[in-house]
């Protein structure tokens, strides 16, 4: 099994929609992230979480949320999907004083 | 503000030849700097790592170089094999306990055979 498992790994939706994408680990990893990448502007920071009980917004929080259910899980929410949130999703985990990530194979999101 | 940047967008190398990859960074106070691969459908994948204190690190076919004076790093991979096609991450490291790793945008390197 991967380190760090994104579900789904493909989804297409309708604006308006609510949409929820799933990450669980098995590192044991006490941090956990959500990117956005889109063609020519690489990874961008949406959510991250330091622990369980920790949340904070990166560069482009807006449109979206997250869930902290478990120090493994850590799920991210399009409350009302449109469609220039189509891109490429991942979720990433780092252990606390070792600085590397490890990530998910992405979820593809499109709306349409 | 601080940023990492890419020189170029895309390589093309002659498979059986050197690739150089560069990087950009801004912030000098980041004391960590790391490479990832992503290969298509995949996600990043940690190539290798190097710290502020060392300036060369070797892999297994891959060197860092770190250049602190003029806030470079590169990835020099020997030997580039049609496996090595991929696009590849500079990462940087701030200092202090809750920093996050920022991204470079990513540069193709493609192999021909």
């Amino acid at each position: 099994d991967a380190d760090v498992t994104q579900t789904p790994r493909n989804r297409i939706t309708k604006t308006g929609k609510r949409i929820m994408l799933e990450c669980s680990q098995t590192k044991g990893h006490d941090r956990m992230y959500w990117y956005r990448q889109d063609p020519g502007l690489g990874l961008r920071l949406i959510y991250y979480s330091f622990d369980v009980k920790d949340i904070n917004k990166g560069e482009i929080s807006d449109g979206y949320s997250v869930s902290r259910q478990a120090q493994a899980k850590f799920s991210l929410s399009l409350e009302s999907a449109i469609p220039n949130q189509t891109a490429l999703y991942f979720c990433a985990t780092s252990d606390r004083g070792l600085y590397g990530y490890t990530f998910g194979s992405g979820t593809r999101l499109t709306v349409v | 503000g601080e940023s990492v940047g890419l020189h170029l967008p895309t390589l093309s190398v002659q498979e059986g030849d050197n690739s150089i990859i560069n990087c950009a960074y801004s912030n000098s106070a980041s004391d960590y700097f790391i490479w990832y691969k992503q290969e298509s459908g995949k996600g990043p994948q940690f190539i290798i790592d190097i710290r502020s204190n060392m300036d060369k690190r070797q892999g297994q076919r891959v060197t860092v170089l770190l250049n602190k004076t003029v806030k470079h790093l590169s990835l020099q991979i020997a030997a580039t094999q049609p496996g090595d096609s991929a696009v590849y991450f500079c990462a940087e490291n701030g200092s202090g306990a809750n920093s996050k790793l920022t991204f470079g945008k990513g540069i193709t390197l493609s192999v021909r055979p």
